[in-house]
């Protein structure tokens, strides 16, 4: 079952302006990662942030999460046309071994 | 580094023939694989784990006999979908952890996936 969802379903802004995902989850986790996808290819890993982290940054990107409402945020800054893709929030249980992955969101960047 | 490949990242077959996918890993030994089934549109779903030298682990509501898994080296990983049919066409994506570090902190690398159409 796919355990994080996500809002919103799809985003569409001008280049320059920022983007922000959100994502919630159900149990409990180990780790909570953030993962871009391109048009028809596989996925690749922007950021992970622990359980026991409450923000972490990587260039243009800012993570959060909030254990306490089982959330995450991931804002993109002074986006890019490049950016356009979809991003999904994917969730390591306490066990840490299988990760399940949320709706995603479709973010569109117009030059 | 940590490169996963998959191919083919096109196949067309007709109904009830058999299809296999390949997932390798390039320069990191990967004990454990994952396949995701993903529709259009919409999230990757979770079928099986694949362990090397060991039966996959499937998820709930996948067949294990329509979904054949083969994880005989520490770098490859192969799904077979047997006597394929129009319902099974959809996007296929492996992936596997760097086993060097901590699996429950390590990210997924992920291939860039195996389009099936069914026809």
């Amino acid at each position: 079952s796919q355990q994080g969802e996500e809002d919103p379903q799809a985003l569409s802004i001008q280049e320059g302006e920022n983007a922000t995902m959100n994502c919630s989850y159900k149990t409990s986790i180990n780790n909570l990662q953030w993962y871009r996808q391109n048009s028809g290819r596989g996925l690749v890993h922007l950021i992970l942030i622990r359980s026991n982290e409450r923000e972490k940054h990587s260039g243009r990107l800012r993570v959060t999460l909030d254990t306490s409402k089982k959330s995450s945020s991931l804002l993109i800054t002074a986006s890019r046309a490049a950016d356009t893709a979809s991003y999904f929030c994917a969730t390591a249980n306490t066990g840490g071994f299988k990760t399940i992955f949320g709706a995603g969101t479709r973010l569109f960047v117009k030059a | 580094g940590a490169v996963v490949s998959q191919h083919p990242s096109r196949v067309i077959c007709k109904s009830g023939t058999s299809v296999k996918i390949e997932c390798r890993s390039l320069d990191f030994q990967a004990t454990t694989m994952f396949w995701y089934r993903q529709f259009p549109k919409q999230s990757l779903m979770l079928m099986a784990t694949s362990n090397e030298g060991s039966k996959a682990t499937y998820e709930q509501g996948v067949e294990k006999d329509k979904f054949l898994i083969n994880h005989a080296s520490l770098t490859l990983s192969t799904l077979t979908v047997t006597s394929a049919h129009p319902e099974d066409s959809s996007f296929y994506i492996c992936s596997a952890r760097d086993g060097t570090g901590p699996l429950n902190n390590s990210p997924l690398h992920f291939g860039n996936g195996t389009r099936l159409t069914v026809t």
